[in-house]
């Protein structure tokens, strides 16, 4: 069965500093990967997308993740984080039952301090 | 385009009770999919339409939870009788098309509070 480990229940960076958020996926075939957001009262939102193609795959607000199959991991970085940028992330792998479900992780929540 | 909607947006109930969820998919989309977030957890996968038939229900927890799909258009999910458990958020999606890599769109969820 497919899954997700999401490291870090929450990391906490300055506005300006690097942003790295961990997940490492386990999968009996070559997954596809997401990242989505979730900011507060909102609802969830693609950041990118893995699907076999490129490996360093680029998203909305400048957001990025590289796909390590030997390492297993599917990190999602930002070179330079903003204060809108704080928001709850979730690292995703479709199912193995037909591909449609999504298996999530249990999220990381990124706060930004000024 | 409008996007993913749901109705209502929170829900406070005492346990007992009969809840009915509402979701709107993406005009076009074929394919909606129900999520809850129970608290604490992560977010996971109830059911899955195809126009309006059940693909996938293997995700629904126990047979107070119904789902219908009339039309192949909106959803309802009803909770009857609803338990303290069922607290959470419901979260709606679609796609266009079903398969591995297709990008499923979310709704803003409904928050329901069984008491």
């Amino acid at each position: 069965a497919q899954s997700v480990t999401q490291l870090d229940s929450h990391v906490s960076v300055s506005e300006g500093t690097p942003v790295l958020l961990r997940c490492n996926y386990s999968s009996s075939y070559s997954p596809s990967l997401f990242w989505y957001v979730q900011h507060p009262n909102k609802g969830l939102q693609l950041l990118l997308k893995y699907t076999s193609a490129a490996t360093l795959v680029k998203g909305i607000n400048g957001f990025e993740a590289e796909f390590k199959k030997s390492e297993t991991s599917f990190h999602l970085t930002k070179p330079s984080a903003h204060m809108s940028d704080a928001a709850e992330y979730f690292c995703v792998v479709s199912g193995n039952t037909g591909f449609q479900k999504l298996v999530f992780g249990t999220g990381t929540r990124l706060l930004v301090s000024p | 385009e409008a996007g993913v909607t749901q109705f209502p947006s929170h829900s406070v109930i005492e346990k007992g009770q009969t809840v009915t969820l509402r979701c709107d998919p993406i005009s076009g989309h074929d394919n909606l999919y129900w999520y809850r977030r129970v608290m604490g957890k992560e977010i996971k996968f109830l059911l899955h339409f195809v126009k309006e038939s059940k693909q996938d229900e293997s995700g629904m927890p126990n047979n107070r939870f119904l789902a219908e799909r009339t039309g192949g258009t909106y959803s309802t999910l009803k909770v009857q009788p609803a338990e303290l458990e069922d607290s959470g958020v419901y979260f709606c999606a679609s796609s266009q098309d079903p398969g591995e890599g297709i990008t499923q769109y979310f709704g803003p969820g409904t928050r329901l509070l069984v008491l």
